[in-house]
């Protein structure tokens, strides 16, 4: 069954520093988005891609973020310069776009733990 | 904000089915309930998602009421491997809004 991936599993920073958050979502997908989870607190929606452009963004996906589809198959979430509230676990998920161009759908990706120091 | 409203916990002792409520009164006519689920902290898991009508998977079944205010997800003989926190999420199939998570409903099956 064709499942989304995500790498690493985990990641150690420093604050301040960068770090990129990788995604392969499932193949004949066109709709990405990246979630984030603070330990003990609730999923978050961070920001949504189609067409390489974001079509929808959180009040938490500031400048410091960024994303990209570098290529056909990665879809990755930059954090410019760390911040220690950054730490938590970033889910990565993709949807078929439907006809009409709408979104069915969302499968997620097993996380990455991101841990600032 | 989540639009719908889940026991905070439940247990269920293993083999038995496990029946998790969840109320959506406000929910719109186009808005579908989704049920996800996660296992510690791995990736939320997809299960179930349904308009108007009963649904059954290999995982899971979904019960809607008439008036569509209210659901529940069956699993039909809970293990221990389906403990985990589950999510009731309304949604419009096809619009291309994120999903808003609550806090879910934490399961524990218990042997």
């Amino acid at each position: 069954e064709p499942e989304v991936t995500q790498t690493p599993s985990h990641q150690v920073t420093q604050m301040g520093q960068e770090v990129i958050l990788r995604c392969v979502p499932i193949s004949n997908h066109l709709y990405f988005y990246w979630y984030r989870q603070i330990l003990g607190q609730k999923v978050e929606f961070l920001v949504s891609f189609y067409n390489n452009e974001i079509s929808e963004k959180s009040e938490i996906f500031d400048d410091q973020f960024s994303v990209e589809r570098p290529d056909g198959s990665n879809f990755t979430l930059k954090i410019r310069s760390t911040k220690l509230e950054d730490s938590a676990m970033y889910f990565c998920a993709s949807s078929v776009l439907l006809a009409g161009g709408y979104t069915d759908t969302q499968y997620f990706g097993p996380g990455t733990r991101l841990t600032v120091l | 904000d989540a639009k719908t409203t889940q026991p905070t916990s439940m247990d269920c002792a293993e083999g038995r089915a496990a029946n998790l409520p969840c109320n959506h009164s406000t929910i719109s006519g186009n808005e579908y309930v989704y049920w996800y689920r996660q296992i510690h902290s791995q990736g939320p898991q997809y299960i179930i998602h349904g308009l108007k009508n009963n649904e059954t998977n290999e995982m899971a079944s979904l019960i809607i009421t008439e008036d569509r205010k209210s659901s529940t997800l069956i699993l039909p003989h809970a293990t221990l491997r389906d403990t985990a926190v589950y999510y009731c999420i309304v949604r419009v199939r096809g619009g291309n809004t994120p999903l808003v998570f609550g806090k879910g409903t934490r399961l524990s099956v218990i042997a």
